[in-house]
This record gives structure tokens, C-alpha cells and sequence, in this order.
């Protein structure tokens, strides 16, 4: 059974770093062609993806956030780290980490999501 | 990118009754490689992270009711729920994995007439 699991925190202030950790279980990402990708859904609107991270450290960005996110993973302690600079209040949302396989960006199953508040 | 829209917004169905829900993609995600059409649907339920429910368009998961259905090719798909129950009062993404970048539907939003 693969279950996966969002933790950080719940508030930051404007201009500060959020650091969310997606701790997995029930699959390795040494296995070819599995991924965990970061999706988030501000309050009331639609799914956004982040991020992607495969097996063979192939990383894929939104190109909108590119520039503010990193992706990375510790396989040993089947986690997978997600890094957003430049925090704003349009950035308060629910943070899920989902599981994919076959090198696909399609996900199954999501984590239960962390909301994450943007405020000073 | 591309764009997906997904058509009505909510609507309110009978139970019992069909739902309809269509997604539209800006450019086909339609892949002559395998014949498959790299769009998914999601179900989710308030206060829940979304479910797979359809893959390859038409694909359902194992576990999902088979009231669920998919269909559609290239640039315009269909979920239809063929018989609406109490309990698949959500709301439904349509997701292109064709990508990427991996791009969501705005959501439709089904509810109980």
C-alpha cells in the first residue's frame, strides 16, 4: 500500500523560504519510472502542479515557479524535498505530494496535503 | 502549456440520474507512439485530497465504480457518471499528462438535485 505524507509549516512570512517534506511509503524511488510530484490548491480554486521528481533525478518545473522552486529527494529515507523562495500571500494553499509511475506525470495516490498560510 | 476547460462549472443532477462532465484540451494529447490520449480524471470529495478515478482517457482504476466512464480523443473528452450516487457528490479535475508542463481543469462541481 503507498501511502505518502506532507510536513512543514503551516505559516511563513512574506519573502521567507517554505521547506515541505513528502515522507513515502509502499514504493522506492529507485525504481524505474517512479516519480512524486508537489501540486497545491489555494482555498476554494483549482490544482496547480509544482514539481516533479522521477527515480533517475530527471526534475520537471512548473515555468511559471520555475525559477522559485527546487525539488529534490533522499532515497535512503524515502523522502522527497521541495524548496519555494520568495513566499507571498498569494502563495497560501494546500501542499499535496503524489505518487506517479511509467515516467508519466499522472498521480496516484496523493498525500492528505498540508495548508500552508502565507502572512506576516 | 496546455490550456485545459472543463464544461459547466457545477451542475445539479438527480439521483439516479447521468451527470455529464466535458474537459477540453488547447492541443491534442492524443500520442500516435501508443494511441493513447494522456488525460486523466480526478475525483474530490470536501476536505479530501484528490482520487484517480480515469486514466488513458477511458481507463478506469481498478476499484472505481463502473457508473464511471471516460471517453473522448485529441482535444475533447467526457466523464460521465451514469448514475449519480449521494456519495459521488464532488468535485472533478481533468488533468493532461502529456506535458509537461502537467496541466488541471478548473474543476466542475457535481451536486445533488
Amino acid at each position: 500500500q503507498i501511502t505518502l505524507k506532507e510536513s512543514g509549516p503551516t505559516l511563513v512570512k512574506p519573502t521567507q523560504t517554505l521547506t515541505l517534506t513528502c515522507t513515502f511509503s509502499g514504493f522506492s524511488l529507485n525504481t524505474s519510472g517512479v516519480g512524486v510530484g508537489w501540486i497545491r490548491q489555494p482555498p476554494g480554486k483549482a490544482l496547480e502542479w509544482l514539481a516533479l521528481i522521477y527515480w533517475n533525478d530527471d526534475k520537471r518545473y512548473s515555468p511559471s515557479l520555475k525559477s522559485r522552486l527546487t525539488i529534490t529527494k533522499d532515497t535512503s529515507k524515502n523522502q522527497v524535498v521541495l524548496a519555494m523562495t520568495n513566499m507571498d500571500p498569494v502563495d497560501t494553499a494546500t501542499y499535496y505530494c503524489a505518487h506517479t509511475d511509467g515516467y508519466l506525470g499522472r498521480f496516484d495516490p496523493w498525500g492528505q496535503g498540508t495548508l500552508v498560510t502565507v502572512s506576516s | 502549456d496546455i490550456v485545459m476547460t472543463q464544461s459547466p462549472d457545477s451542475l445539479a443532477v438527480s439521483l439516479g440520474e447521468r451527470a455529464t462532465i466535458n474537459c477540453k484540451s488547447s492541443q491534442s494529447v492524443f500520442h500516435s507512439s501508443n494511441n493513447k490520449n494522456y488525460l486523466a480524471w480526478y475525483q474530490q470529495k470536501p476536505g479530501q485530497p484528490p482520487k484517480l478515478l480515469i486514466y488513458w482517457a477511458s481507463t478506469r482504476k481498478s476499484g472505481v465504480p463502473d457508473r464511471f466512464s471516460g471517453s473522448g480523443s485529441g482535444t475533447d473528452f467526457t466523464l460521465t457518471i451514469s448514475s449519480l450516487q449521494a456519495e459521488d457528490v464532488a468535485v472533478y479535475y481533468c488533468q493532461q499528462y502529456y506535458g509537461p508542463p502537467l496541466t488541471f481543469g478548473p474543476g466542475t462541481k457535481v451536486d445533488i438535485k
